[in-house]
């Protein structure tokens, strides 16, 4: 099973400024079958960003996704109000697909 | 729109089982995979397993391998996941989530239902 760990635990910032999420699995994750989804409180999870890189459908260009191998990162430029959430990665390219612990984006 | 829409909340005592159902419109329901994830509370996500509507065949995680069973419902769209011999850790909110492209492949998860609370209490 691939190990999934994320970091840091919550990130604290304020409107406007950039936040950098990291995922690091513990085996190469293939094709770069990492996906990243952000959660709200009480709401299921939306897919934000797969193949490591790709945007999901209607998700603002401030959320980029880049990695490959074993370390991933997710960046959001200029948080808006509606970013603070819990966002998780996971990696899909084998079974069993594995999500990371989340880091959860907080306001400062 | 594509939606999925889960069963109610259940209450259900160790050693019991539970059937969730997710019933899928707007899109072509055999065309595309359904994935099952649960939740508990104040924690992350944890993969369940995966069927393929059009077949019925299925993958389980390790874990769930023997307690678990996801089958479907063709003519009303509808998929089900039930879990067995339900213990106190398994209380945590059940999604099922579609695979966001139809076919073989190794894709996310594109849409999800909105949860079902499964609470295992004596």
């Amino acid at each position: 099973e691939i190990v999934l760990t994320q970091s840091p635990g919550t990130l604290s910032l304020s409107p406007g400024e950039r936040a950098t999420l990291s995922c690091r699995t513990s085996q190469s994750v293939s094709s770069s079958y990492l996906a990243w989804y952000q959660q709200k409180p009480g709401q299921s999870p939306r897919l934000l960003i797969y193949g490591a890189s790709s945007r999901a459908t209607g998700i603002p260009d401030r959320f980029s996704g880049s990695g490959s191998g074993t370390d991933f990162t997710l960046t959001i430029n200029g948080l808006e109000p509606e970013d603070f959430a819990v966002y998780y990665c996971q990696q899909y390219g084998t079974s069993p697909r594995t999500f990371g612990q989340g880091t959860k984006v907080e306001i400062k | 729109q594509v939606q999925l829409v889960q069963s109610g909340a259940e209450v259900k005592k160790p050693g019991a089982s539970v059937k969730v159902s997710c019933k899928a419109s707007g899109y072509t329901f055999t065309s595309y995979d359904i994935n099952w994830v649960r939740q508990a509370t104040g924690q992350g996500l944890e993969w369940m397993g995966w069927m393929n509507p059009n077949s019925g065949n299925t993958g389980y995680a390790q874990k769930f391998q023997g307690r678990v069973t996801m089958t479907r419902n063709t003519s009303i769209s509808t998929a089900y996941m039930e879990l067995s011999s339900l213990r106190s850790e398994d209380t945590a909110v059940y999604y099922c989530a579609r695979k966001s492209i139809s076919g073989s492949g190794w894709y996310p998860f594109d849409y999800w239902g909105q949860g079902t609370l499964v609470t295992v209490s004596s």
